[in-house]
């Protein structure tokens, strides 16, 4: 079965970086674009940009763009998503989700990884 | 840009009551990308309707979705204590996929 499973949570202070990872299964890795969502607390979800893993290559929305990357472990199904130059309001659950060409919708999410940006 | 916008921010209504949630983009856009969310708290989104009106696997027939252009409408025809959650609707612009900011439907 298709699965994303997101690493844990993680805890920066401001100026550091992080790296989230989702790793997939169930499916055939690249031809599934990923997104990349975060919610921060009580507030809704953002599109932080969108992957294709075969690259992997990356769109971002503007306002992350130049301190936020996507990488993949070539010998795993994994994307990183690292985010530097942190700040609080960077505070938030990061999840990864798989684009479905069927429904041209996300239709399998991970489970979200917490981020805390703390001094 | 797309702005999309959804109406009501909360909507508190009783089981068996019908719950109408309102999703309008600022530009007309295509139904086929037009998809909602279920979130519960403390939990990742749940893919619900895509293409505006097409139920995802699993997803309950009391949830309905429908519209084009710019208003596109989330319909619960008879509530469940389980739907208390927050709905977002999703439209893709840019290479980016835009969320509403959702509404939170109280039971």
């Amino acid at each position: 079965q298709v699965q994303l499973v997101q690493s844990g949570a993680e805890v920066r202070k401001p100026g550091a970086s992080v790296k989230v990872s989702c790793t997939a299964s169930g499916y055939t890795f690249n031809r599934h674009l990923i997104m990349w969502v975060r919610q921060a607390p009580g507030q809704g979800l953002e599109c932080m940009g969108v992957t294709n893993p075969g690259g992997p290559y990356t769109t971002f929305a503007p306002r992350f763009q130049g301190r936020v990357s996507v990488t993949r472990d070539t010998s795993t199904t994994t994307l990183f998503l690292e985010l530097s130059s942190l700040t609080f309001e960077d505070t938030a659950f990061y999840y990864c989700a798989r684009f479905s060409g069927d429904s041209y919708s996300f239709d399998y999410w991970g489970q979200g990884t917490r981020v805390t940006v703390s001094s | 840009e797309i702005v999309v916008t959804q109406s009501p921010g909360t909507l508190s209504l009783s089981p068996g009551e019908r719950a109408t949630l309102s999703c309008r983009a600022s530009q007309s856009v295509s139904s086929s990308y037009l998809a909602w969310y279920q979130q519960k708290p403390g939990q990742a989104p749940r893919l619900l309707i895509h293409g505006a009106s097409n139920r995802a696997a699993g997803v309950p027939d009391r949830f309905s979705g429908t519209g084009s252009a710019t208003e596109f409408t989330l319909i619960i025809s008879s509530l469940e204590p389980e739907d208390s959650a927050t709905y977002y609707c999703q439209q893709y612009g840019s290479s980016l996929y835009i969320f509403g900011q959702g509404t939170k439907l109280d039971i």
